[in-house]
């Protein structure tokens, strides 16, 4: 199976902020890659498929990057509904998984 | 808009089995792939497999093969996640997922409210 390991686990910052978290594949996964959010109590939502590309009704200050075994999650200026926790998924080779999460906190 | 509605909770005992339901709506039903994923209480997100509704085809993953069963009724939109001979690390809410894209098994576009199986003696 293919591993997925985000950094940081947990990330603290303030509105306005600029973020990155990163998600890095034990192998080549090429941009097979999707990034999600989810909120206490809820199902996640999708943000970013293929690497870099932005789901439909997703914010502009949300972008994706990377290929291969690195990839990045962005959030250009931090908003108050943005604090919640993100996972990478990815879909190269069964079976598909997800990294264990960042959870992004109100500093 | 695209619905994805799943059954009530249920308390199971270990080693019995449950069937979460799905019922879906606000789209061709055959042409996007479910699948199903779970999370544990404080958990991270667990890929369990999923189904093709167009000809039922399924692909499991290897940690759930021979007991979990994903079938679907066509003539009611509804797919459904069987698991047997739980034991307490089956405890989670559980997700139908529908794929974004039609005809393809990648990732999970619009997600079902979760349905919390606690198994507990």
């Amino acid at each position: 199976d293919i591993q997925m390991t985000q950094s940081p686990s947990t990330l603290s910052a303030s509105v306005g902020d600029r973020v990155t978290i990163t998600c890095r594949a034990s192998q080549s996964i090429s941009s097979w890659l999707a990034w999600y959010q989810q909120k206490p109590g809820k199902a996640p939502n999708l943000l970013i498929y293929k690497a870099s590309s932005l789901e439909s009704g997703v914010p502009s200050r949300f972008s994706g990057s990377g290929s291969g075994t690195e990839f990045t999650l962005t959030i250009s200026s931090l908003q108050p509904d943005d604090f919640a926790t993100y996972y990478c998924q990815h879909y190269n080779t069964y079976p598909y998984t997800f990294g264990q999460g960042t959870k992004l906190e109100i500093k | 808009q695209v619905q994805l509605v799943q059954s009530a909770a249920e308390v199971k005992k270990p080693g019995a089995s449950v069937t979460v339901s799905c019922k879906a709506s606000g789209y061709t039903f055959t042409a996007y792939y479910i699948h199903w994923v779970r999370q544990a209480p404080g958990q991270g997100l667990e890929w369990m497999g999923w189904l093709n509704p167009n000809n039922g085809a399924t692909n499991y993953a290897q940690r759930f093969r021979g007991r979990v069963t994903m079938t679907r009724d066509t003539s009611i939109n509804t797919a459904y996640m069987d698991l047997s001979s739980l034991t307490y690390d089956d405890t989670a809410v559980y997700y139908c997922v529908r794929d974004r894209s039609e005809n393809t098994a990648e990732y999970f576009q619009h997600w079902g409210q979760g349905t919390l199986v606690t198994v507990s003696s």
